[in-house]
């Protein structure tokens, strides 16, 4: 099981506008640490796409968005594609894995495009 | 450009032990604060992260892999090496490398990543 929470599956058809949970607790995203979102296309390796809770890097459509609040965070997609089919994994940090750098995964969100 | 490649052996046995290569361009494990770390996939599963080395050194390790796991890093080389001892079928995965930008803490550049089958 996975530190962070996340819905197995979302679904939504062209032109929506879909949101991604991560659910936390106190010692992770309750703890102020920052929430970094990936997207993994079929049979190719995670992608950077929300850093910082908030932040796109340079090239990420602005149809991808990303909040935080309390002791959860969000992924938020509007307009959707067909080519936004994929998985995606929010992490963050957790003070209570002592003696590691705390590094956690959520268990990943497949994103279908009806 | 910022690129990893990892490297390694498709198919260990029970009980052997993995080394996986990370070769890397584009940074400098000896810049401050520089990371590269390891994560993995099993099929059809979530990510699970395993192992992370800075620029200066320090080691960081899953707390449940931690006395399996070791690495290390060759800068002149541009390379981080991941040991897993004791591997078995339920280590089967794609293990990937992947760089922690210094300013976001965040897993910015990954490698292509490699499959690793563990079986007899």
């Amino acid at each position: 099981q996975s530190v962070l929470t996340q819905p197995p599956s979302v679904s939504g058809a062209p032109g929506q506008r879909v949101t991604i949970s991560c659910t936390g607790s106190s010692s992770n995203i309750g703890a102020g640490y920052d929430v970094h979102w990936y997207q993994q296309l079929p049979g190719t390796a995670p992608k950077l796409l929300i850093y910082g809770n908030s932040n796109r890097p340079s090239g990420v459509p602005d149809r991808f968005s990303g909040s935080k609040s309390g002791t959860s965070a969000s992924l938020a997609i509007t307009g959707l594609q067909a080519e936004d089919e994929a998985d995606y994994y929010c992490q963050s940090y957790d003070s209570s894995l002592s003696g590691s750098k705390g590094v956690v995964f959520g268990g990943g969100t497949k994103l279908t495009v009806l | 450009q910022v690129t990893l490649r990892e490297s390694g052996p498709a198919l260990v046995k029970p009980t052997q032990t993995l080394t996986l290569t990370c070769t890397f361009s584009g940074f400098s494990l000896s810049t401050s604060g520089m990371c590269v770390s390891w994560i993995r996939q099993p099929p059809g599963k979530a990510l699970e992260w395993l192992a992370l080395i800075d620029w200066d050194d320090d080691k960081y390790y899953s707390t449940s892999l931690k006395t399996r796991l070791t690495i290390s890093k060759d800068t002149s080389k541009n390379q981080v090496v991941l040991t897993m001892t004791n591997m078995d079928p339920v280590d089967t995965a794609t293990y990937y490398c992947a760089r922690l930008a210094d300013d976001s803490d965040a897993f910015d550049i990954w490698g292509q990543g490699t499959m690793v089958t563990v079986s007899s």
